[in-house]
């Protein structure tokens, strides 16, 4: 069955750096489009990026746009999440999500899909 | 990008069909047939439960169902049980560099 398997999640004071892994499995992960999407604590959910099955294309929210930079590795079947000068504000649970029916022409996104399985998420907390 | 409007809270007794709103603007909601709706049980994962406004993935129950309505998107729970207390998201495409939002969440209640 699909998992996806978020991992390096914890405490890190402001300003310092953290990277997020994803181990997929269950299906062909060189095929999908994955999501990063997060969930502060007893808040509701923020798209943070998508980055395109070959990994050639990323796309980010405006709020993580330079700071954050979403990567994969094919070979392992493995997502990264690198998170970059964090604020307080990005204390959430981060999961990967993989995409469904995303379609991308020339860096133009011509169909949008859906969030179809989920990870069961890594808790980043940004504290000093 | 705001974060679509949707209800704190909706509750119903077993039976019963309830109907959760989402309304967001002509740029996302109203803009493109790409709603979709999530279920989150406490300490769960987000589950998809419809896509593209009225589509139900396989193994969701049909007592699930979506619509939409210019800018406000509406998910229904029909013969209501204790299982569907939960929260629910609803998320659109909004063509901008942010490229999806989500909902505000509505806690569903089966009393």
């Amino acid at each position: 069955q699909v998992q996806l398997v978020e991992s390096g999640g914890g405490v890190v004071q402001p300003g310092r750096s953290l990277r997020l892994s994803c181990a997929a499995s269950g299906f062909t992960f060189s095929g999908s489009g994955i999501h990063w999407v997060r969930q502060a604590p007893g808040k509701g959910l923020e798209w943070v990026s998508l980055i395109s099955s070959d990994g050639s294309l990323e796309y980010y929210a405006d709020s993580v746009k330079g700071r954050f930079t979403t990567s994969r590795d094919n070979s392992k079947s493995t997502l990264y999440l690198q998170m970059n000068s964090l604020r307080a504000e990005d204390t959430a649970v981060y999961y990967c999500v993989r995409d469904h029916s995303t379609r991308v022409v020339r860096g133009v996104i011509t169909q949008w899909g859906y969030f179809d399985c989920w990870g069961q998420g890594t808790l980043v907390t940004v504290s000093s | 990008q705001s974060a679509l409007t949707q209800p704190a809270s909706v509750s119903g007794s077993p039976g019963q069909s309830i109907t959760i709103s989402c309304t967001g603007t002509s740029s996302d909601v109203g803009g493109y047939n790409y709603v979709s709706w999530y279920q989150q049980h406490p300490g769960k994962a987000p589950k998809l439960m419809i896509y593209d406004v009225n589509n139900r993935p396989s193994g969701v129950s049909n007592r699930f169902s979506g619509s939409k309505s210019g800018n406000t998107a509406s998910l229904t729970i029909s013969g209501l049980q204790a299982e569907d207390e939960a929260d629910y998201y609803c998320s659109s495409y909004t063509g901008s560099s942010t490229l999806a939002v989500f909902g505000t969440g509505t806690k569903v209640t089966v009393l």
